[in-house]
């Protein structure tokens, strides 16, 4: 069936590293593809999103870009920052029969330490 | 402006109670959603409605109710819940009738429900 696989968190990282979150997915047609952010606290924000493949979505200094021929949707970032400590979730829309439904990955929460 | 707004931030409730959480959103979205989301997971969806009218029921129990006034309001009544049941209820909406164009569902800020 149709899913998203996140890479099992937490991820630690130190203030200015690289960080790549890897999502792929599982789905028939040619779903949108989405990143949210959920930081403590608080409820679910979009991050970025990407419609077509080939798409780079981008925001905050995130980027994605959606990967037809590897089904994937990885997440990166050049220097993070303490604020980015969250979690993040991606997730696909659009499936034949699916009118309103996202499938969600796991969630991967992201702890960036000073 | 992406902004859906929920009232209340938190609530707790005992299990013969009766509450409500409210929900707006002015961006003119046909479709809005109630999510409900335990610790450390992904959402789930409950309800949906679409032009004002009750499209998805994912066999929620009957101690959650949802009503959808008009357009830009959607209310989840709640009644003789389980402590089980507490977790942070999301709303949220989005354009047109579905979401395969690529269209985009904006969730709110949440609100934290306890039942003691």
């Amino acid at each position: 069936g149709d899913s998203v696989t996140q890479m099992e968190g937490p991820v630690t990282l130190s203030e200015e590293a690289f960080l790549t979150i890897n999502c792929t997915y599982t789905a028939t047609g040619y779903p949108s593809l989405f990143w949210y952010v959920q930081y403590p606290g608080e409820g679910l924000q979009l991050l970025l999103k990407a419609t077509k493949a080939d798409d780079k979505g981008s925001n905050k200094g995130f980027e994605a870009t959606y990967r037809k021929e590897t089904t994937s949707f990885h997440l990166e970032k050049g220097s993070v920052q303490v604020s980015d400590s969250a979690v993040y979730f991606c997730a696909l829309s659009g499936l034949p029969g699916s009118n309103y439904q996202l499938i969600w990955g796991a969630g991967t929460k992201l702890i960036i330490k000073p | 402006d992406t902004e859906v707004t929920q009232t209340p931030k938190h609530l707790v409730m005992g299990m013969t109670n009766k509450k409500s959480l409210k929900c707006e959103q002015h961006m003119g979205h046909r479709a809005m959603y109630w999510y409900k989301q335990k610790a450390k997971k992904p959402p789930e969806l409950m309800f949906v409605y679409s032009y004002e009218k009750l499209s998805i029921n994912e066999s929620v129990p009957s101690r959650f109710s949802p009503e959808c006034p008009n357009s830009s309001l959607l209310n989840l009544h709640l009644h003789a819940l389980q402590p089980e049941d507490s977790a942070l209820y999301l709303c949220a909406s989005s354009q047109g009738d579905s979401l395969s164009s690529g269209n985009t569902i904006y969730f709110g800020e949440g609100s934290w429900l306890t039942v003691v």
